[in-house]
């Protein structure tokens, strides 16, 4: 299994310039989860797909982002326009359905190091 | 909400020595997952451990333990024979049980920088 691919591995972009991140969910894995760490606030969870549906989008910072699943193998995490306050580390995590018995471990992807200059 | 209090922004002890870091938590629910992360200089969160809140056995992952104190909220993580690979970023995290009708995120708590003294 090749785990949580995320990508780009690094971004570095210009201020009101827009940003799309990328995630590729473990196969077979129902929710998956958009978080960002940064120094001051730490890990925040964003927002959480449940069977490609958005369930709690309450962690989005502000209409800036956005985030979409179109199907069960991928989802972007997009900021329109970025700003220098943006800069962060962006994960995705994905979670195997309620019938395994690892339902509630999430698998996390190695993240988006983004620079907004 | 849930909170989640690592009150040891870094420790540092030497190898072969045993550590605890520290982890409270606060919340209402009775059920619920705790778990600790790993996460080296490279960046990639690993699961080291996870207990779950209805089991009273405290969970062990070979030289990883847990001293789990539900009524105290408390959930310590105990590495023993520590090696220098071991040094990262430690992170607490609590989550609700799944309901099935959706899964709740990750709480995390800010973190413990545990550095492995050669």
């Amino acid at each position: 299994d090749a785990g949580v691919i995320q990508s780009p591995r690094h971004e570095v972009t210009e201020m009101g310039q827009e940003v799309t991140l990328r995630c590729k969910p473990i196969s077979g894995h129902n929710s998956l989860f958009w978080y960002r760490q940064t120094m001051m606030r730490g890990l925040e969870l964003l927002i959480y797909f449940n069977n490609n549906v958005p369930i709690d989008d309450s962690g989005m910072p502000e209409d800036r982002f956005s985030a979409k699943m179109p199907n069960a193998s991928f989802s972007t995490l997009k900021i329109q326009p970025s700003e220098p306050r943006d800069s962060a580390v962006y994960f995705c995590a994905s979670t195997p359905g309620p019938a395994r018995r690892a339902k509630n471990i999430q698998y996390f992807g190695a993240g988006t190091r983004l620079s907004v200059l | 909400a849930q909170t989640v209090t690592q009150s040891q922004p870094e420790m540092s002890v030497q190898e072969a020595e045993t550590v605890t870091l520290s982890c409270t938590y606060d919340t209402s629910e009775s059920n619920y997952y705790l778990f600790w992360y790993k996460q080296p200089p490279s960046r990639q969160m690993i699961l080291v451990i996870r207990q779950e809140a209805y089991k009273q056995q405290n969970a062990t992952e070979n030289r990883f333990s847990v001293n789990f104190q539900k009524a105290a909220k408390s959930f310590s993580l105990k590495i023993s024979d520590s090696q220098l690979g071991d040094t990262a970023m430690y992170f607490c995290a609590f989550k609700e049980v799944y309901s099935g009708g959706g899964a709740d995120g990750l709480t995390f708590g800010k973190g413990t920088h545990l550095i492995i003294q050669p």
